[in-house]
C-alpha cells in the first residue's frame, strides 16, 4: 500500500523560475512530514520538515506547505537553481514509521 | 561525528543465495530503519529497529529479516535471493525514542545485484 505518493515522477524547470514539487498521502496519522533529497551514488538528505499543526515552513529558497483536509503537501523551491537538480523525495511519519514517496526528478536548466 | 556507514557498498549475489548487509548508525541513535530502492518504486519501508526490537514492518515477504545489536548496529537479512531483490538498500538511523520521527539520517547505501 503506497501511504506517500508523488505523482509526478519527473519535472523540469528554468533557472530562476519556481520549482514546485507535491506529494499526497492517504494515513490521516501522520503527523509530521519531510522533504529529503538525493543526488546520484548518495543516500538521501534530509531538505525540510514539517509539523501537522502548522501549514507552512520556510528555510531559504524552500517553503513546504501542508493542507491537512486534503492530505497534501508540497515543496516550493525558488529561485530555482541547476545545483537542485537531484531527486526529491517527501515522507510522511506516526512516530518512527517513516513513509517515503516514489520520488520526483527534478531538472533545473541554466 | 561520524555519520551512517553501511557495508559493503556493492554486492553481486546469484538467485537463490543469502546476503547480510549492515548498518552501522550514528553514535547515539537507536533507531535504524531500512529501506529498498528501485527505479520508478522508490523508497520502500521495510522495517523499523529500536532497541534491539523490531517496531515498524513495510510490507516484504519473509525472506527479508533483520535485527540489531546492543550497540545499535543493525544487520539486514535476505535469503533465497530472487532477481528483483536487486537495488539500493539504504539504511537510515535517527535518535528514536517516543518523540516524533524527526529527520533521519541515511546511509550512502548497498547496491544489491542478483545475477
Amino acid at each position: 500500500d503506497q501511504q506517500v505518493k508523488q505523482n509526478s515522477p519527473s519535472l523540469s524547470v528554468q533557472e530562476g523560475r519556481i520549482s514546485i514539487l507535491n506529494c499526497d498521502y492517504t494515513n490521516s496519522m501522520f503527523d509530521y512530514f519531510l522533504w529529503y533529497k538525493k543526488y546520484p551514488a548518495e543516500g538521501p538528505t534530509f531538505l525540510i520538515s514539517i509539523s501537522s499543526i502548522k501549514d507552512k515552513n520556510e528555510d531559504g529558497r524552500f517553503t513546504v506547505f501542508l493542507n491537512k483536509s486534503a492530505k497534501h503537501l508540497s515543496l516550493h523551491i525558488v529561485p530555482s537553481q541547476p545545483g537542485d537538480s537531484a531527486v526529491y523525495f517527501c515522507a510522511a511519519s506516526e512516530l518512527n514509521d517513516m513513509r517515503f514517496g516514489a520520488g520526483t526528478r527534478l531538472t533545473v536548466k541554466p | 561525528k561520524a555519520g551512517v556507514t553501511q557495508t559493503p557498498r556493492y554486492l553481486i549475489k546469484t538467485r537463490g543465495q543469502q546476503v547480510t548487509l549492515s548498518c552501522s548508525p550514528i553514535s547515539g541513535h537507536r533507531s535504524v530503519s531500512w529501506y529498498q530502492q528501485t527505479p520508478g518504486q522508490g523508497l520502500q519501508f521495510l522495517f523499523e529497529y529500536f532497541s534491539e526490537t523490531q517496531r515498524n514492518k513495510g510490507n516484504f515477504p519473509g525472506r527479508f529479516s533483520g535485527r540489531q545489536f546492543s550497540n545499535s548496529r543493525s544487520e539486514m537479512n535476505v535469503s533465497t535471493l530472487e532477481l528483483g531483490d536487486s537495488a539500493l538498500y539504504l539504511c537510515a538511523s535517527s535518535l528514536g525514542g517516543t518523540a516524533v520521527a524527526t529527520e533521519a539520517f541515511f546511509g550512502q547505501g548497498t547496491r544489491l545485484t542478483v545475477v
